[in-house]
């Protein structure tokens, strides 16, 4: 089963642009590449996906290697509520093989006022 | 309108009891899903349910048994609590299975669960 590796945590500055980084070497072709963040006492909420180009939406952006072995969420200008766990997961083209899908502990992203 | 809601929100239960937990979406969605989250954080998935179908029944005991009246819903009962189930469950869909991992996954707030 293809796996994430994240920093356990980061910090950054309220108004400053983050770089949250993930690797994914085992990666196959079918999987796409989601991002969800959670925040204390919540679920996990959707940020973004791809597949192989980079996406963007209101939310964030999504910056994918062209061997697809790492990918890099982008928030442009962090706020003191996108403080959260930030989770890279990849989840296989046909959700019926999502056997022993375990999410990693993802990154703790600090935000300083 | 809350998309994916979970009741209930807080359960604590003796152990040896036997409790449910209800899970309804209003989007329309095929695909529904049962994960937990132990006390590390590690968020593991459970149970798929698509179109009422059981797809996934991923290293669950027997004591846990999902129920889905139809595609709206995805219940979750658990039979003789232990000390280890204690732990936050989570309901999520998604939109159909064939081409789940290209769609996102919406999950509720969580059931958390605490037996004594």
């Amino acid at each position: 089963d293809a796996k994430t590796t994240q920093p356990n945590s980061m910090e950054s500055n309220e108004e400053e642009p983050v770089h949250l980084p993930c690797n994914h070497s085992t990666i196959s072709g079918t999987d796409y590449i989601h991002w969800y963040r959670q925040l204390p006492s919540q679920g996990p909420e959707y940020v973004i996906h791809g597949l192989t180009s980079n996406v963007n939406n209101r939310m964030a952006s999504l910056a994918i290697a062209e061997d697809r072995k790492s990918s890099t969420l982008i928030l442009h200008r962090a706020t003191l509520r996108d403080a959260a766990v930030y989770y890279c997961i990849l989840f296989p083209y046909n959700a019926g093989n999502n056997r022993k899908l375990i999410w990693g502990l993802g990154t703790s992203l600090g935000v300083n006022p | 309108d809350t998309a994916v809601s979970q009741t209930p929100k807080y359960l604590v239960t003796q152990m040896g009891n036997d409790k449910s937990i209800k899970c309804e979406q209003n989007l329309g969605h095929d695909t529904m899903y049962w994960y937990k989250q132990d006390s590390k954080k590690f968020l593991k998935i459970m149970f798929s349910y698509n179109n009422k179908e059981l797809i996934i029944n991923e290293t669950v005991p027997n004591r846990f048994s999902p129920k889905s009246p139809d595609k709206a819903h995805l219940n979750l009962h658990i039979n003789s609590l232990e000390l280890g189930d204690s732990a936050v469950y989570f309901c999520a869909s998604s939109q159909d299975l064939a081409t789940g991992g290209g769609q996102p996954q919406h999950f509720g707030d969580g059931t958390r669960l605490s037996i004594l």
